[in-house]
């Protein structure tokens, strides 16, 4: 079936520090990549999102990067701030459903 | 305007009952997604409802389902509850543009339905 993979699981930077966080999907018919932030206790929440036809996607301190023919899409936060701490989730939409991976659990350490 | 709403926000029932959990989308909203949240698992996909229908359903069994309305509220039912599906629930609306899978699907979510099996 389909599937969304997400690394690393867990990952620690210092503020200010980059942090990335890498994807791959299975199903070809995904066309839209969106990543979710879930602070604890709160509900996931959309930070930015790219599309099929669209390689790189850029929000201030946020990035987001998609290889289609590898099927490979990564999130890059600059800057790291102590609010960034929170789950991170990719996400891979095509025909009515979209797959979520595991989730990155990001920590900044002031 | 209002966001996604799910009720009830806790519940605790025992092995064999059944329960039933509901969620109010955007307004205008007519895709509904149901997400099983657990710890290590992330968000698993249950099934998306829109105009009242099925669209896709997740590797869930039988003793999962759920129906959408006519005004876009949508219920999942778990049957024969078991242990490990104590979890998070978490409903999302969406607005489709186009048909198909080349229209973009940003989900809202809910605060979810914390489910507690003893």
């Amino acid at each position: 079936g389909e599937n969304v993979e997400q690394h690393p699981s867990t990952l620690s930077v210092q503020e200010g520090d980059s942090a990335v966080i890498k994807c791959t999907y299975s199903d070809s018919a995904s066309n839209y990549f969106p990543w979710y932030k879930q602070e604890l206790g709160k509900r996931p929440q959309l930070i930015i999102d790219i599309r099929s036809n669209v390689g790189e996607k850029k929000d201030q301190r946020i990035a987001v990067t998609l290889n289609k023919t590898a099927k490979h899409f990564s999130l890059h936060i600059t800057e790291t701030q102590p609010e960034d701490s929170a789950v991170y989730f990719c996400a891979a939409t095509g025909g009515f459903k979209t797959i979520f991976g595991a989730g990155t659990r990001l920590f900044v350490k002031a | 305007k209002a966001g996604v709403t799910q009720t009830p926000r806790y519940l605790i029932k025992t092995r064999g009952q059944q329960v039933t959990l509901s969620c109010s989308p955007i307004s205008g909203h007519r895709s509904v997604s149901w997400y099983q949240q657990t710890p290590g698992q992330g968000l698993q996909f249950l099934f998306e409802y829109f105009s009242e229908t099925q669209r896709n359903k997740g590797n869930f069994p039988g003793r999962f389902s759920g129906r959408q309305f006519s005004n876009s509220r949508s219920e999942m039912n778990v049957s024969t509850l078991e242990l490990g599906d104590s979890a998070l629930y978490l409903c999302a609306s969406s607005l489709i543009s186009g048909t198909g899978s080349s229209g973009a699907n940003v989900l809202t979510f809910g605060a979810g339905s914390r489910l507690t099996v003893l």
